[in-house]
C-alpha cells in the first residue's frame, strides 16, 4: 500500500544551520505530497506542499522539491532558528479527493542557540 | 484561512466515564472529519473517516463501540470515548475535508486525554 518514509530523529542543530529532513515514498498513480509541522501540545499544520512532479513547496523558509524519479521529498532550509523546533511530518494523499492523509512516523527537530 | 475548532484541548477522567471531543469547521463546510490517534513520540495513525450524515468508517482495529463519531452536520463531528481505560490515554486531532475548501485538509489543535 502507500506508504511515507522520512528519516529518523530526533535532530539536533545549532541555530543558522543547514537543515535536511529526508522523506520518500510508496504510492500509486501521483498523489500530493506534504510537510506539516507539529509544535508541542498542538496539532498539525500545513507547512507546504507539491502536487505534482518538479513542482516546488515552500514557506517560512523550508523548501521541498517533489522529485518523481526518486520518489522523494526531502525539506531543507539554509538557516534554522530555535523557534523551528517542532516535528515535521511527511505525508501524501494517494488520490485527489477526500482521502485520508498517509503519515510518515514524524522527525522531533531541536534547534539550539 | 479555514479553521477547525477542537474542544477541549485537554482532559483527564476517571476510568469507566465517557469523554466527548468536538471539532467544529469554523468557516467551512466539513464534508468529510477524519480522526486520528497520536501516541507520544509516534506519528498519526487513521481512526476513522466520517462523511456528514453516514455512519463513520472504522479502520481494522478500532472498536466502534468504544469510540463513537458523530457527523450529524457540515460544521461538527464528535468522538465520545466510551469507557475510557488509561490505554486510551492520547493524543487524538481531527482533520476536516471541505471540497474547494483552500488546502483541503485543515486540522484541529488536538486533544489530549488522560485517563487515572
Amino acid at each position: 500500500g502507500d506508504s511515507v518514509t522520512q528519516m529518523e530523529g530526533p535532530v539536533t542543530l545549532s541555530e543558522e544551520a543547514f537543515l535536511t529532513i529526508n522523506c520518500t515514498y510508496t504510492a500509486t498513480g501521483y498523489p500530493s505530497l506534504f510537510w506539516y509541522v507539529q509544535y508541542p501540545g498542538e496539532g498539525l499544520q500545513l507547512l507546504l506542499k507539491a502536487t505534482k512532479a518538479d513542482d516546488k513547496g515552500s514557506n517560512k523558509g523550508f523548501e521541498a522539491t517533489y522529485r518523481k524519479e526518486t520518489t522523494s521529498f526531502h525539506l531543507e532550509k539554509g538557516s534554522v532558528q530555535v523557534s523551528d523546533s517542532a516535528v515535521y511530518f511527511c505525508a501524501l494523499i494517494p488520490n485527489s479527493g477526500n482521502t485520508p492523509l498517509v503519515f510518515g512516523k514524524g522527525t522531533r527537530l531541536s534547534v539550539i542557540a | 484561512g479555514a479553521v477547525v475548532s477542537q474542544h477541549p484541548s485537554w482532559v483527564i477522567c476517571k476510568s469507566g466515564t465517557s469523554v466527548k471531543i468536538e471539532c467544529r469547521s469554523l468557516d467551512f463546510q466539513a464534508t468529510t472529519m477524519f480522526w486520528y490517534r497520536q501516541f507520544p513520540k509516534q506519528s498519526l495513525m487513521l481512526m476513522a473517516t466520517s462523511n456528514e450524515g453516514s455512519k463513520a468508517t472504522y479502520e481494522q482495529g478500532v472498536e466502534k463501540d468504544k469510540f463513537l463519531i458523530n457527523h450529524a452536520s457540515l460544521t461538527l463531528s464528535t468522538l465520545t470515548v466510551t469507557s475510557a481505560h488509561p490505554e486510551d490515554s492520547s493524543f487524538y486531532i481531527c482533520s476536516a475535508y471541505a471540497v474547494g475548501g483552500g488546502e483541503g485538509y485543515t486540522f484541529g489543535s488536538g486533544t489530549r486525554l488522560t485517563v487515572v
